[in-house]
């Protein structure tokens, strides 16, 4: 099964603080994998997105770690802002095909 | 800049209606996919389409049709809606195997 498994299913942080949101994937086959942002009545919006043959990447406050012998990926965000406050989606590709996570909702409080 | 536009983004349908949502984008890509996203599930690929009159059915593919008949313009058709596919059918179009675009989304209560 074509499976990408996200934890937590919502998160509430600190401003200032690291978000951490988690993935676990099984396919081994996957060869790209983003992380897209939605805010409340707006489609997602591409954040970050990493290959398998790197172990991490970063842009401004925004991290993927990726672990490709554990099959797991995780994006952290450095000094939360309430403007991260949003929902965000794990995904991995495979033949172009996009399969998401089940989504993080995260609310950074002032 | 990118645009990916949805017909609707409120839709209130009968048990038994044929429905249709529209997607256009106007950055020439050749790449359209329909999703569903549903609270706890994410979002799941209805069906996508990599040219003008070509289709391919996605991971939940039964009770949805498509149409392709402009490169810009890719329509979800719901032949005979049930209570089921209540919804927020999201659009997304892409250039090649690039980053995916998404519209706002239309949310389909369906009574």
């Amino acid at each position: 099964q074509q499976q990408v498994k996200q934890s937590p299913q919502s998160l509430i942080v600190q401003k200032g603080g690291i978000s951490i949101i988690n993935c676990a994937y099984e396919n081994t086959a996957f060869d790209y994998f983003p992380w897209y942002q939605q805010f409340p009545g707006k489609g997602p919006a591409l954040l970050i997105a990493i290959r398998p043959d790197v172990s991490e990447k970063k842009e401004g406050r925004f991290t993927i770690s990726f672990n490709k012998s554990a099959k797991q990926f995780s994006l952290h965000i450095m000094d939360s802002q309430p403007g991260d406050s949003a929902t965000y989606f794990c995904a991995a590709s495979i033949r172009g095909k996009l399969i998401f996570g089940q989504g993080t909702e995260l609310s950074v409080k002032p | 800049d990118v645009k990916v536009t949805q017909s609707s983004r409120y839709l209130v349908k009968r048990t038994g209606e044929k429905v249709f949502l529209e997607c256009v984008q106007d950055m020439d890509h050749e790449n359209m996919f329909w999703y569903r996203q549903d609270p706890g599930l994410g979002l799941r690929l209805i069906y996508f389409s990599y040219d003008v009159k070509m289709k391919e059915k996605g991971d939940i593919p039964e009770g949805y049709s498509v149409s392709r008949e402009k490169k810009e313009r890719f329509s979800l058709i719901l032949e005979s809606a049930s209570t089921n596919q209540t919804s927020m059918y999201l659009c997304a179009s892409e250039h090649q195997r690039d980053t995916q675009y998404f519209g706002p989304g239309t949310r389909l209560t369906v009574l």
